[in-house]
Parts: C-alpha cells; structure tokens; sequence
C-alpha cells in the first residue's frame, strides 16, 4: 500500500534553533518528492520539489534531502523564525498513476 | 497581482441544504485540483480537472459535482448526499498534470449542522 508518514506529530523547539522533520515512504514507483509548509487556516505553499535523481535541494534556509534507495526525506530548517511556525507536509507522487500521496504533516512550533 | 482565490473562508450550512464553493485562477493553468483536509488526515483529492469541460472524479468524489466550463473557475458543490460534509476545503491548480507544482488557494472552512 501507498503511504507516507511523518516523524515527530509535532515540535516545539526556540526561535534561533535548528530542526529537520522526517519523511518515509513506501510509494511505487516514485516520480517525486514535495514538501509543502502550511500556516494554520491557509492552503499549502510549496518549498521544494525533488526528483529521483536529486539528494539535495535548498530553498533558503529550507534544505530537504531524498535518499530514493532508502525511501526517506527529510526537511532542514536553519535558525528558525517564529513564522516557521506551521504544519510541514510530505507528499510523493507515484510513477504510474500519477496520483500525490499526501502524509500528515508535522506540527512544528516555533517559541521565542 | 496573479493567483488562486475561494470564497467565502467561512460558509455555515443547514444540514439538507445543497452549497456551492468558488475557486478562481488566474495564473492562467490548465488543471485545477479541489482537495478536502480534515484534522488527522492527510489531504484527500475530490475532483480534478485537465482541461475546459472536462473532470475526473479523485478518491472521494461521492456527493460532490463539479464544472469546469472556464479555465479560470472550478466550482464544487458540496450535496445533501455528502454524509459528512464539515471540512476545509482546499482548492489547487497547475500548469499542466499532477507532475507540476500544485498552488493553493487559502481554502473555505464548511461547517454543516
């Protein structure tokens, strides 16, 4: 069966800090890998999307990692601000179907 | 200033009562995506339209409908068949199919009692 899951549920870490958010998966086949951010009451904004031939890919203090052999991702996120404050999403598509399988997110909260 | 909008962000709703939800684009996209996010689970893909006057239905079509007669507007109307309407309601598109980055719009809260 298709699914993605995400480690931890949830994150509280201080403002300033580090922090990266796991993803596993067990789609097939792959086509790609997304990870969306997205505030409480708001729709989700994609931060990266990463193909199979891709290990790192950065979008400003954002890095994600894919390691396709071992089926994980994981989402890095440098020094953090509270407006990193929100819910991070994996989503893989499948190869065949093309269909997005979309994890339930990881709760982080950022304090000061 | 280009993007997807939906309105209303809150819609309140007698139970019975049939209710339309708007998603307009203009970032000039040919797919347009409806999604619905319940808490603790993820987003769950209701519709999804390639082209003008075309749709497919997604994994939870059942008491849901749809149009597609622009290329800039993708209504979904929740119907009295949908056993469990309360939701948000999130509406994307994309440049071309479901291989290409998916745009939100800021999604309509409904609430049916």
């Amino acid at each position: 069966k298709n699914q993605v899951e995400q480690s931890p549920q949830s994150l509280i870490i201080l403002e300033g800090k580090n922090c990266t958010l796991q993803c596993n998966y067990t789609v097939s086949p792959f086509s790609n890998l997304r990870w969306y951010k997205q505030d409480t009451g708001r729709g989700p904004v994609s931060l990266t999307i990463m193909t199979f031939s891709e290990n790192t890919k950065s979008n400003g203090r954002y890095t994600a990692t894919l390691d396709a052999d071992t089926k994980q991702s994981s989402l890095h996120i440098t020094a953090s601000q509270l407006s990193d404050s929100a819910s991070y999403i994996c989503v893989v598509r499948t190869g065949n179907n093309r269909k997005l399988i979309w994890g339930l997110g990881t709760s982080l909260a950022v304090n000061p | 200033d280009g993007g997807i909008t939906q309105s209303p962000k809150y819609l309140f709703r007698k139970e019975g009562q049939n209710v339309t939800l708007s998603c307009e684009q203009n970032l000039n996209h040919d797919a347009m995506y409806w999604y619905r996010q319940d808490p603790g689970q993820g987003l769950r893909l209701i519709y999804y339209s390639q082209i003008v006057n075309d749709f497919q239905k997604g994994d939870i079509a059942e008491g849901y409908s749809v149009s597609r007669e622009k290329k800039e507007s993708f209504p979904l109307t929740v119907t009295s068949a949908q056993k469990n309407p309360t939701a948000f309601y999130l509406c994307a598109s994309s440049i071309g199919d479901g291989s290409y980055e998916q745009y939100f719009g800021p999604g309509t809260r409904l609430t049916v009692t």
